[in-house]
């Protein structure tokens, strides 16, 4: 069966650094994927899509990057700040009609002042 | 713009009591989903509908019944509430042209 994997245990940084987070899967071949934030009590907020033809994806302080051989993306946070302090959550969608997306179970990351 | 509103945002049932979760959208989407999420689960697509009319079961739709009149609502009944139903359900939108899905803030449930 399907299955994504993101490290269940908190990623702790100092502000200013890179935090680097990964999503790997099995048994999947994703038509894209995105990674979504978290923040308690609220629901996910879409924050990037990068599709399985593409190698990387960025945003401002945002980079993703999708390799479909490894199966993983990993998602950076350059010059992170304390507000950045949140659970990500990576996505994986299907082709077709109604594009169904399974959610990996998140990493929360905490940056540190 | 509200975006996606859910009401209500907390809710405690008894085992057996039937309720109904309410979902509206002001952003025109087509495409409406419930999922729930749960600790060490991550969310779980409970159902979903891609218009008006059509609705469509998800990984998790045992207890659960949606109906589509509108564009705007999407509500989840509960027939028979279970404790295995504590949880937090969110619905999300999304229009067919992107990926990108609108969360609603969520429904704290708890069955005791």
């Amino acid at each position: 069966s399907q299955k994504i994997e993101q490290n269940s245990e908190a990623l702790n940084i100092q502000e200013g650094k890179t935090a680097t987070l990964t999503c790997n899967y099995t048994n999947y071949s994703p038509a894209y994927l995105q990674w979504y934030r978290q923040d308690p009590g609220r629901g996910p907020v879409f924050l990037l899509l990068i599709r399985e033809n593409e190698k990387e994806k960025r945003k401002e302080r945002l980079k993703v990057t999708f390799d479909t051989t490894l199966k993983q993306s990993l998602f950076h946070i350059t010059a992170s700040q304390p507000a950045d302090s949140a659970t990500y959550l990576c996505a994986l969608g299907d082709s077709g009609g109604y594009q169904k997306v399974t959610f990996g179970t998140g990493t929360k990351l905490q940056v540190i002042p | 713009n509200a975006g996606v509103t859910q009401t209500p945002k907390f809710q405690v049932l008894k085992t057996g009591q039937s309720m109904t979760l309410q979902c509206a959208q002001d952003m025109n989407h087509e495409y409406m989903s419930w999922y729930r999420q749960d600790p060490g689960m991550g969310l779980r697509l409970i159902h979903y509908s891609v218009g008006a009319g059509i609705t469509d079961q998800g990984e998790v739709p045992n207890g659960y019944n949606v109906s589509r009149s509108t564009t705007e609502d999407f509500p989840l009944r509960l027939l028979s509430a279970a404790p295995s139903q504590t949880s937090v359900y969110f619905c999300a939108t999304y229009p067919p042209s992107s990926h990108e899905q609108y969360f609603g803030p969520g429904t704290r449930l708890t069955v005791t």
